[in-house]
């Protein structure tokens, strides 16, 4: 079974512009959470979304937004781009609506690199 | 605040012995606690869980204890092999903002098993 694809696998984007990131949870998961990884540090939760309602947000501002899909896709929207989102952004599923009593599954990540 | 450190942001150990790496926090009382392994360019990989009321998991080379007294996980790696080289994440489940639940990471420890 294919795990968690995350697209595009490499991005870069100057100040003030906008980005899309794409996520598919590995088939039958119905949670999908976002996170941002700065170069060495671990994960920073941003989003999480089960049955396509937004079910936990990070410390994070509203430049940054999700949503997901009816087939449990998901989106992750960044505006108005800033040198220090430049980051690793890793997507993970899992099956039900728990995060920390699961495993995350996590996909290998869009870098995002602002110039 | 809330804190989770990873102590010795990086270990070498010679193969064939075991590799000890601890996870401490503040402020939190966890219910769950999660050890991750990332390879460069890759998204973390799952590798156990631990509950608040278990003291200790075991899965093949790999065992985790965790002290809710002293706030403290440890994880083994016996009989390690090069292998094993990679940065290892512990994550904690606490409640976020709504009452969501989210994965919170340490910094990671990058392990170095060298032949």
């Amino acid at each position: 079974d294919a795990g968690v694809t995350q697209s595009p696998t490499h991005l870069i984007k100057t100040r003030g512009q906008h980005v899309t990131l794409r996520c598919s949870p590995i088939s039958g998961h119905k949670s999908v959470s976002w996170y941002q990884q700065v170069l060495g540090q671990g994960p920073q939760f941003i989003f999480q979304y089960y049955e396509k309602e937004e079910r936990g947000r990070g410390n994070f501002p509203d430049r940054f937004s999700a949503r997901q899909f009816p087939n449990y896709s998901s989106e992750l929207n960044v505006n108005a781009l800033l040198l220090g989102d430049s980051a690793l952004y890793l997507c993970a599923s899992s099956p039900g609506t728990g995060v920390g009593n699961q495993p995350q599954h996590f996909g290998d990540g869009t870098r995002l690199s602002i110039l | 605040s809330q804190k989770i450190e990873q102590n010795s942001e990086a270990l070498n150990i010679q193969e064939g012995k075991t590799a000890t790496l601890t996870c401490n926090y503040t402020n939190y009382s966890p219910a769950y606690l999660q050890w991750y392994r990332q390879d460069p360019g890759r998204g973390p990989v799952f590798l156990l869980l631990i509950r608040e009321n278990e003291k200790e998991k075991r899965k093949e080379r790999l065992k985790v204890t965790f002290d809710t007294t002293l706030k403290q996980s440890l994880f083994h790696i016996t009989a390690s092999q090069p292998a094993d080289s990679a940065t290892y994440l512990c994550a904690l489940d606490r409640i976020s903002s709504g009452s969501a639940r989210q994965l919170t990471f340490g910094s990671g420890t990058q392990l170095t098993v060298l032949p």
